[in-house]
């Protein structure tokens, strides 16, 4: 199975913070990769495929790069309903994988 | 527009089974596939396996492999997962999600929490 590591595990950041999260691959997964936010008590909610191209109706401070087995997830500019934990997921090979997750939350 | 409606909590004792549904609208599960995805207590997400409407293929993790079966009903236009044998560490919250060809899972459904204990 493809491990997928994320860092870091929570972070704290100000209204208007750029605020980045890494996903790492075990292996390499080409741009195969998709990013989640997910609210408490909320299912994930898909912001981000194939590595860069934002879902429907996602705010485009959202953003993403990367490929092969280094990726990035940024929000350029931190509001107050970003507050939630975000996952990586590769789709390269089942059984799909997540990373361990990043908690924002707001200093 | 899509939408994914699952059925409601359920407590099981360990060795029991458990068939969780989903039922969509806005679109057709013939025209597409699903995955199940569970997250137990505090954890991250954690893929059960998928099935595809297009042709019945399935494909599920190895942690529930031989216990679980997912099928579609399409007259409802319902999804269903069956998990068997159930134990203490199968507890979590299990999603269905719209996911074409076991890759991105793009709608979800709200979940289900599954508790087993005896």
């Amino acid at each position: 199975d493809i491990q997928m590591t994320q860092s870091p595990s929570s972070l704290s950041a100000s209204v208007g913070d750029r605020v980045t999260i890494t996903c790492q691959a075990s292996q390499d997964i080409s741009n195969y990769l998709n990013w989640y936010q997910q609210k408490p008590g909320k299912a994930p909610k898909l912001l981000i495929y194939d590595a860069s191209n934002l879902g429907t109706g996602v705010p485009l401070r959202f953003s993403g790069r990367g490929s092969g087995t280094d990726f990035t997830f940024t929000i350029s500019n931190l509001q107050p309903e970003d507050i939630a934990t975000y996952y990586c997921q590769q789709y390269d090979n089942l059984p799909l994988t997540f990373g361990g997750g990043t908690k924002v939350e707001i200093k | 527009q899509v939408q994914l409606v699952q059925s409601g909590a359920e407590v099981k004792k360990p060795g029991a089974s458990v068939k969780v549904s989903c039922k969509a609208s806005g679109f057709s599960f013939t025209n597409y596939g699903t995955s199940w995805v569970r997250q137990a207590p505090g954890q991250g997400p954690e893929w059960v396996g998928w099935f595809s409407g297009y042709n019945g293929n399935t494909n599920y993790a190895q942690k529930v492999q031989g216990r679980v079966t997912m099928t579609i009903d399409t007259s409802t236009n319902t999804a269903y997962m069956e998990l068997r044998s159930l134990r203490s560490d199968d507890t979590a919250v299990y999603y269905c999600a719209r996911d074409e060809v076991g890759a991105t899972l793009d709608y979800w459904g709200q979940g289900t929490l599954v508790t087993v204990s005896s």
